[in-house]
């Protein structure tokens, strides 16, 4: 069965302090890997897509990396602004262009 | 509009009634999905809509759960028989067909009382 499982569920960080979130997941033929941003009362924001292991991309403060077994998600000298839950999901080759699978998310919060 | 837009944004409702959620896509966008979040969870997809027609609605959780797309544009999800479990968010997305990213509406946010 397909599956997301995203850690931790919540991190404190001070301003400026760097680190990563994981998202492992488990899907027979990985057809794209999704991370979101999610505001409290708001809908996801997409963020970024990866592929294939290996692809990296980045956006401001954050850098998504992906190998055929997990994603990371890493934040560089993060601001307050930068505190919401930071969603995964998976994409499945064998599924229809539709179906994505998401994880339960890192509560991120980022203290001044 | 710019975005994907939903309304109401919030739907309180007795147990046992029947509820519509409305979905408006971004302009030109063929594929519209529905999905449902509860607290401290993520999005559960529930249906896909290619055009006017439902690819794929296996996520549904059962018979009470309904929803259409009769132009190809907005969509509406219809619950009939409202159950206290049937709270949470519902999240709409649309993407263009040639492309995997999909854009969230706000959510409608439903409680049965």
């Amino acid at each position: 069965e397909d599956q997301v499982t995203q850690s931790p569920e919540a991190l404190r960080l001070q301003e400026g302090e760097s680190s990563s979130l994981n998202c492992s997941y488990t899907v027979s033929g990985l057809r794209g890997l999704f991370w979101y941003r999610q505001d409290p009362g708001k809908g996801p924001e997409f963020l970024f897509t990866l592929y294939s292991a290996g692809e990296e991309k980045e956006k401001e403060r954050l850098k998504a990396t992906l190998t055929k077994k997990e994603s990371f998600l890493h934040i560089t000298a993060p601001k307050p602004e930068d505190s919401a839950t930071y969603l995964c999901a998976v994409q499945a080759a064998h599924s229809s262009a539709s179906k994505i699978i998401f994880g339960s998310g890192t509560r991120l919060s980022i203290r001044p | 509009g710019a975005g994907v837009s939903q309304t109401p944004s919030n739907k309180v409702t007795e147990k046992g009634k029947y509820v519509e959620l409305r979905c408006d896509p971004i302009s030109g966008h063929t594929a519209l999905y529905w999905y449902r979040q509860s607290l401290g969870q993520g999005p559960e997809f529930l249906i896909y809509f290619q055009g006017t027609g439902a690819a794929d609605d296996s996520g549904l959780p059962n018979d009470r759960f309904f929803a259409v797309r009769p132009e190809g544009s907005v969509s509406t999800l219809k619950i009939q028989r409202t159950e206290r479990g049937d709270s949470a968010v519902y999240l709409c997305a649309s993407s263009q067909i040639s492309h995997n990213e999909q854009f969230f509406g706000p959510g409608t946010r439903l409680t049965v009382l």
